[in-house]
């Protein structure tokens, strides 16, 4: 079935160190993929999102660029600050389904 | 403002009881889901609901149940079947059913079981 893989956190860095959190996906076609971050006892907000191969989403300093050779999605950015601190979720929507499916979650900690 | 309204924040709850977990949005959206989420887990489908009093399984439905009367409200009750409810609930909508549409989320309910 459709899946999606995110790397285990926590992620600890200094501020303006640069990110990376991997995301690879399985799924049948061509979904659409999705980064949600949710900071501390609230609800997910869309942060990018993808829609083709080779689409780069942006927002906020951050970029994720669907990569169909390798099937993945990793979030990028290149300088992190302390209110980056967040659990960012990994998700992808296929073709012919309902419903978004989402990776376990990787605990990004940006200290000053 | 438009947006996704859960309500309570948090819900304690006794063992044995039903409890209703309120989401409303007004957003005029079609689809409404429903997720738990738990410690080092990512989020789970409980339910889901593409139109008005229609709504399908989700992978952890055992133990929930749902309605949706009208387009604006999607409530969630925890039965006394669901073995392991304390949890934190969030439910989503999304404009449409279409590859390309992203879900927006609630703040969350907490349920706690005492």
């Amino acid at each position: 079935g459709d899946s999606v893989t995110q790397m285990e956190g926590p992620v600890t860095l200094s501020e303006e160190a640069f990110l990376t959190i991997n995301c690879t996906y399985t799924a049948t076609g061509y979904p659409s993929l999705f980064w949600y971050v949710q900071y501390p006892g609230e609800g997910l907000q869309l942060l990018l999102k993808a829609t083709k191969a080779d689409d780069k989403g942006s927002n906020k300093g951050f970029e994720a660029t669907y990569r169909k050779e390798t099937t993945s999605f990793h979030l990028e950015k290149g300088s992190v600050q302390v209110s980056d601190s967040a659990v960012y979720f990994c998700a992808l929507k296929a073709r012919n389904t309902d419903k978004l499916i989402f990776g376990t979650g990787t605990r990004l900690q940006v200290f000053p | 403002d438009g947006g996704i309204t859960q309500s309570p924040k948090y819900l304690f709850r006794k063992e044995g009881q039903n409890v209703t977990l309120s989401c409303e949005q007004n957003l005029n959206h079609d689809a409404m889901y429903w997720y738990r989420q738990d410690p080092g887990q990512g989020l789970r489908l409980i339910y889901y609901s593409q139109i008005v009093n229609d709504f399908q399984k989700g992978d952890i439905a055992e133990g929930y149940s749902v309605s949706r009367e009208k387009k604006e409200s999607f409530p969630l009750t925890v039965t006394s079947a669901q073995k392991n409810p304390t949890a934190f609930y969030l439910c989503a909508s999304s404009a449409d059913r279409g590859l390309y549409t992203e879900a927006f989320f609630g703040q969350g309910t907490r349920l706690t079981v005492v």
